[in-house]
């Protein structure tokens, strides 16, 4: 079946870092990839998605590029803000069939002023 | 405005007292879906929906049951909940067309079952 590998959480920065959130994923074909943001008390919000392979993706300083060869879609961001401060999900909805979404486990990040 | 409304947002029950979640979308989204959240396990999706009068379990439906008898209203009923059950729950619609569009979250009910 379709699985999707988040890195272990929480991950801690201070404001202005660099941000890499490293996603892997298995499934057939040419899934449609995505990240989700959960900040605190809230639902989940598409950051941002790719849809084919080479795609990128980008909202809000968040960047992400759908990597077939190396079924990876992972999460940077050049410079996190206090205000990133979030669970990221990433996720996958397979290319056939009744499209039903995987998501990972989730990755909490902290950012410190 | 767009968006997935459950009610209620929290709620304290006791062991074997029916209830249900209500879930509703205004955007004629024909999947809809619900997920419950746990600490260290991420999202698992509960039941699932493809359009009216077509529904489907997930990956832990036990204990769960749904009904889709109009297009915007997709509720999460517990028959006997026990304290297992105690979670963060999640509504989801998607506009139809395939796998490559995102899903609306709503905003979550905080269930805890005593």
């Amino acid at each position: 079946g379709n699985s999707v590998t988040q890195m272990e959480g929480p991950v801690t920065l201070s404001e202005e870092a660099f941000l890499t959130i490293n996603c892997t994923y298995t499934a057939t074909g040419y899934p449609s990839l995505f990240w989700y943001v959960q900040y605190p008390g809230e639902g989940l919000q598409l950051l941002l998605k790719a849809t084919k392979a080479d795609d990128k993706g980008s909202n809000k300083g968040f960047e992400a590029t759908y990597r077939k060869e190396t079924t990876s879609f992972h999460l940077e961001k050049g410079s996190v803000q206090v205000s990133d401060s979030a669970v990221y999900f990433c996720a996958l909805t397979p290319s056939g069939g009744s499209y039903i979404p995987t998501f990972g486990r989730g990755t909490s990040l902290i950012v410190h002023p | 405005e767009a968006q997935v409304t459950q009610n209620p947002r929290y709620l304290i029950t006791v062991t074997g007292k029916k209830l249900t979640v209500t879930c509703s979308q205004n955007m004629n989204h024909e999947y809809m879906s619900w997920y419950r959240q746990d600490p260290g396990l991420g999202l698992r999706q509960i039941y699932y929906s493809m359009n009216v009068e077509v529904t489907d379990k997930g990956d832990v439906p036990e204990g769960y049951k749904v009904s889709r008898k109009e297009k915007r209203n997709f509720p999460l009923i517990l028959e006997s909940p026990s304290p297992n059950q105690t979670s963060l729950y999640f509504c989801a619609s998607r506009v139809p067309g395939g796998g490559y569009n995102e899903q609306f979250f709503g905003p979550g009910t905080r269930l805890t079952v005593l």
